[in-house]
């Protein structure tokens, strides 16, 4: 069956600019994460929604980050007015329970790239 | 403050010989260790998990350990293939979270 897809898989933008990224989880996961990857670095989380619960955002880094999930279908990641310390891979997941340690099924990512 | 160390970032192995990858962690919370394996330019895939409760799951070619004293956990491929190259990425968590804490990774190359 289809996996966790993200698009788009590159996006580079100038500072300052707005970025969403959109990650579509695999059909009848009700958990997803987003996570992001700097270079060099372990996988970092920053956000979790789970069914109709309010979302988990401990891991946001700022208020210029938001994300939205519509029902238990697509995500959406938005960044505002991006900086170049946002240059990341960011990962997208999605599982069956509800419990983050049970295994989470990852997309390919989005690379971002702020210039 | 990383929570889970791994402190090489790269290991390279012959084929048919033994991986042994390490994985070290901070937090007394967690109680589930996962590892997942990522080739590049595609996300993690899950490998295998332990619970605190046992110190010892096997799959395959693939042992994962667990000291819960010394608050290590390692990897095990034996015998290692050209396939498993990759970057192996521990992981951990608790019951009472909704997340994943990641180490940085480690790049194994194994040789033919």
């Amino acid at each position: 069956g289809a996996g966790v897809s993200q698009s788009p898989s590159n996006k580079v933008t100038e500072k300052g600019k707005d970025v969403e990224l959109r990650c579509d989880p695999i059909s009848g996961h009700t958990a997803l994460y987003w996570y992001r990857q700097r270079l060099g670095q372990g996988l970092e989380f920053l956000i979790y929604f789970q069914g109709n619960s309010a979302p988990d955002k401990s891991g946001l880094p700022s208020d210029r980050f938001s994300a939205e999930r519509t029902g238990e279908s697509v995500s959406t990641l938005t960044i505002q007015r991006t900086q170049q310390e946002d240059s990341a891979v960011y990962l997208c997941a999605s599982s069956l329970t509800d419990r983050g340690n049970y295994e989470q099924y990852f997309g390919p990512g989005t690379r971002l790239t702020v210039t | 403050d990383q929570q889970v160390k791994q402190n090489s970032p790269s290991l390279s192995v012959q084929e048919g010989r033994i991986s042994i990858l390490n994985c070290d962690y901070t937090n007394s919370m967690f109680d589930y260790f996962l590892w997942y394996k990522k080739y590049p330019a595609e996300g993690p895939t899950f490998l295998i998990s332990i619970s605190s409760i046992k110190d010892k799951n096997e799959d395959g070619r693939f042992t994962v350990f667990l000291n819960k004293s010394a608050k290590h956990l390692s990897l095990h491929i034996v015998p290692s293939q050209p396939g498993d190259s990759a970057v192996y990425f521990c992981a951990a968590s608790s019951s009472r979270w909704n997340k994943l804490v990641f180490g940085a990774g480690t790049i194994l190359r194994v040789k033919s």
